[in-house]
Formats: C-alpha cells, structure tokens, sequence
C-alpha cells in the first residue's frame, strides 16, 4: 500500500501522556517523520529520523517504529500542543521516489 | 538556517499553468544531502506531496499529478520552480516549498505557504 493511515482524532487530558499512531507499508523500510500543524501556520517539525527532536523541540516529544506502524508520544501534553499532527515518509518503487503524508491526527488537550 | 520563501500568482484562471518559485536562503541548494520539494494543503484538508527534486535535476512527481507537473532547480539562484498545468478549482490550495532529507527521514524546514485559487 502507498498510503500512511492515521487516525483522524485524538484527545488527552493536560500534562497527561498521549500517543499518536500511523501506519504504512513504507514505514517497513523508511522512519516516519512527524510534523505539527497549529491553524494558519505552516508545519513543523518535531520528530525526525524515527527519533531524533530539532533545535527548539521540547524533549517531551518523542518517536518510536515498530513493523508497519510508527508512533509519536508526547509525555505531560501541554495546552500548546494542541495541533494536527501529520507522519510522513519516503517510498520508492523501482527508481520512483514518493514522499506520503499521513491524513494528519487532530490532538485536543482538555 | 535554512529558510524558505515561495513566490508566484496568488489567482489562476482554469486551464492555465500554476508557476510558483522558492528561494533558499542560509543555505546551498547544491548540498547533496537533501531534496527540494512540493507540498500542497487544500483548504480544510490534508498535506498532499506534489513532487521533489536534487539539485542535479532529478525529479520525482506524485504519480496522481504526473501529467500537470514540472519542476526545475536554478542553482546559480538557489531557486526551483513548479509548474503545474491544466487547473482547475481542485487545485486551490495553500503551496509549500520544502527542504527534505536525501534519505528519507524526515520534511526539515518548510516555507510560510502561499494560496493559489484557481478561478476565473
């Protein structure tokens, strides 16, 4: 399959744990990535490499990838994370490369 | 750092050709660690990648755009382009250029965005 599956909403309580799943065939050979989305802004990156955080990324942020399905974690969510959280990755077909985007999981933080 | 700026019509007629431009700035578009790319949002919807390129030329397009798309590197500008032919209203949405890793690991900076609508 060439598609990134994500849930399309989740919820979490402030300061509470919450994980965001996504789910791809490509995510056997490629890490995910994950990108934050806040209303009128352009994405941002907050999780590369299956796990590493940018410059400016709080480390309550984290990644992890398992089979087919990658995760993003954010452990004690504050009410700034509250965004469309978007995985991303890399395919290839012969010497075709795609890039995918997940259909984005809306975080509420309650 | 590196950042990232696209420049182009803001308004299309239907049937005509989208062209929008992105300069880098802090930064080489010779560097083989990365490919440029495109990224569009249409409005109230998800990210849908359009296409990437390295700087040698070499091009990768969404398979479902294929036919519409074209995109070149200018390095002497530390520039690319997108072209994309034959809009129509599905075509309106918010453009992002990006900086994306060469292995695959992640979409690292992004531009501001800039809205194309397609209408007459």
């Amino acid at each position: 399959s060439s598609e990134l599956t994500q849930d399309p909403g989740v919820s979490v309580t402030l300061g509470q744990t919450v994980t965001i799943t996504c789910q791809g065939d490509s995510l056997r050979t490629y890490y995910a990535s994950w990108n934050q989305q806040k209303p009128g802004q352009a994405p941002l990156l907050v999780i590369y490499d299956k796990n590493k955080r940018p410059s400016g990324i709080p480390d309550r942020f984290s990644g992890s990838s398992s089979g087919n399905t990658a995760s993003l974690t954010i452990t004690g969510a504050q009410a700034e994370d509250e965004a469309v959280y978007y995985c991303n990755s890399r395919t290839s077909s012969g010497n075709q490369f795609n890039w995918l985007f997940g259909g984005g999981t809306k975080l509420t933080v309650l | 750092q590196v950042q990232l700026h696209e420049s182009g019509p803001g308004q299309v007629t239907p049937s005509e050709t989208l062209s929008l431009t992105c300069t880098v700035s802090g930064g080489s578009i010779r560097s083989s660690n990365y490919y440029w790319g495109w990224i569009r949002q249409p409005p109230e919807m998800g990210l849908e990648w359009i296409g990437s390129i390295y700087y040698s030329g070499s091009a990768y397009s969404n398979p479902s755009l294929k036919s519409r798309v074209s995109i070149s590197v200018d390095t002497s500008k530390n520039q690319f382009s997108l072209r994309l032919s034959s809009v129509t209203a599905a075509d309106t949405a918010v453009y992002y250029c990006a900086r994306l890793d060469y292995y695959g690991s992640g979409t690292l900076n992004w531009g501001q965005g800039t809205l194309v609508t397609a209408s007459s």
